[in-house]
């Protein structure tokens, strides 16, 4: 199993543009979630799924969309970068819901200029 | 004030010491994850636990719910476990978010 997959690994933007981070798991997981981590905050949730075709918002959902059309797939889509947005950006899933054990994607870091 | 705080925020020692990291919450919680970022960035869930202790080889984590407390232990620490240690719960009142503490650097000298 790869587990949970982010791609890109790394990425610049301008201002402005718009972007999808991708996040695959092969483990059949219902939940899955994003997470932004900011030097010196603790990892914060974006936005969740428990499963397909449900979606709800995190703590910081602010500039990011998120559809969940498979139980594989969570793409977090941003509509208009800004420079607020650069973070290291953490997929996660778990078997069924948000309070069991996580497994987390590598991370994708995003450069907003 | 944080809902997760850790202690302590940075934290050295020497091969072979025991080493504790503390986590306190405000709120109500389902559980309590501990969680270890190695330098790479990578986030490996390390236990899970509602009560008592957890023991997996050199680390032990253990929680005091009406003390709101954590704590996550390494035995005989060693260079490898350099890495910060992150704590997170999940609210009772949602189970599906999660909150997480800001973290506590390790780096282990040999």
């Amino acid at each position: 199993n790869a587990g949970v997959t982010q791609t890109p690994k790394f990425q610049v933007l301008k201002t402005g543009q718009s972007m999808t981070l991708q996040c695959a798991q092969d483990m059949n997981h219902e939940y899955m979630s994003w997470y932004r981590q900011d030097p010196g905050m603790g990892l914060r949730l974006i936005h969740y799924s428990v499963g397909a075709g449900i979606t709800d918002q995190g703590e910081v959902p602010n500039g990011y969309n998120v559809s969940r059309s498979t139980t594989e797939d969570f793409p977090l889509r941003l509509l208009s970068a800004a420079p607020s947005q650069t973070s290291v950006y953490f997929c996660a899933s778990s078997y069924s819901r948000g309070f069991e054990t996580q497994y987390f994607g590598p991370g994708t870091r995003l450069l907003v200029l | 004030k944080n809902e997760v705080e850790q202690s302590p925020q940075n934290l050295t020692a020497q091969e072979g010491e025991f080493i504790t990291i503390n986590c306190s919450y405000s709120v109500g919680i389902s559980a309590l994850h501990w969680l270890q970022q190695h330098p790479g960035g990578g986030i490996v869930s390390l236990f899970m636990l509602s009560s008592g202790k957890k023991k997996h080889g050199r680390l032990i984590a253990t929680i005091n719910i009406q003390e709101k407390h954590s704590s996550l232990h390494i035995t005989a620490s060693h260079p490898r476990d350099s890495a910060v240690y992150i704590c997170a719960v999940s609210n009772s009142y949602n189970t599906d978010k999660l909150i997480f503490g800001t973290g506590t650097r390790l780096q282990v000298f040999p």
